[in-house]
């Protein structure tokens, strides 16, 4: 399985756009990456994934390198509903739907 | 609006003593998990359905069990907890993967349930 590395925490300031990286560099080339959050005492929840190419939907950006070997979830204008840890995970095989959680970051954002 | 409901939000057990949790969804999913989620740690997986396809992880302590009597709903059943296992218990569902012309199937976005607190005493 794909192992993922996250920083342990980063701060941002409210309004300004929050930048996570994460570095997943056993990845193969039919492993989705994807990107869930979990505010504190809630499930968590789905933000966005992708394979090769960038993705934008409503919550946020995900910057997948050519070599795929790290990506970067952007949250383009964080508030402090945003605060919450961040998972960065990749997706066991090719035929499941299995979801293997790493450690995450906390992002604190700050008025 | 369609979602994954966990009851109850709170449980408390006495150590030992069998307790059951549920799960249920208005999705329509056909597939659904049970995760653990220790303080301050990421949530572990300890099963899954697909559709009535029991998957157990490899590392799931045989004290806990499942069962999904039909698609809508999913209990988890710990024969007898310990202090260990205290937790979190996270309910989540998905589709099925999505075949892609490449032959890796795209999956599909989990969604999660809040969770039911478990107090072993």
């Amino acid at each position: 399985d794909a192992k993922t590395t996250q920083p342990p925490s980063m701060d941002c300031a409210e309004g300004r756009a929050a930048n996570l990286p994460c570095n997943h560099s056993t990845i193969s080339g039919n492993e989705y990456v994807y990107w869930y959050r979990q505010i504190h005492s809630q499930g968590p929840q789905y933000i966005i994934h992708g394979l090769k190419n960038n993705e934008t939907n409503e919550m946020a950006s995900l910057i997948i390198t050519e070599d795929r070997k790290s990506s970067t979830l952007i949250l383009p204008h964080a508030t402090l509903r945003d605060t919450a840890v961040y998972y960065c995970i990749v997706r066991v095989g090719v035929t499941t739907n299995k979801l293997i959680f790493g450690t995450g970051t906390l992002l604190a954002v700050q008025p | 609006d369609a979602m994954v409901i966990q009851n109850p939000r709170y449980q408390v057990t006495q150590f030992g003593k069998p307790v059951t949790l549920s799960c249920s969804q208005t999705l329509n999913h056909n597939v659904m998990y049970w995760y653990q989620q220790k303080s301050s740690q990421a949530p572990k997986l300890l099963f899954h359905y697909y559709d009535k396809d029991f998957n157990n992880e490899a590392d799931t302590p045989d004290n806990f069990q499942s069962r999904r009597p039909n698609t809508s709903f999913c209990f988890l059943d710990i024969r007898s907890p310990g202090l260990g296992d205290a937790a979190m218990y996270l309910c989540a569902t998905s589709r099925d993967p999505i075949p892609t012309s490449g032959g890796a199937k795209r999956g599909n976005e989990q969604f999660f349930g809040p969770g039911t607190r478990l107090t072993v005493l």
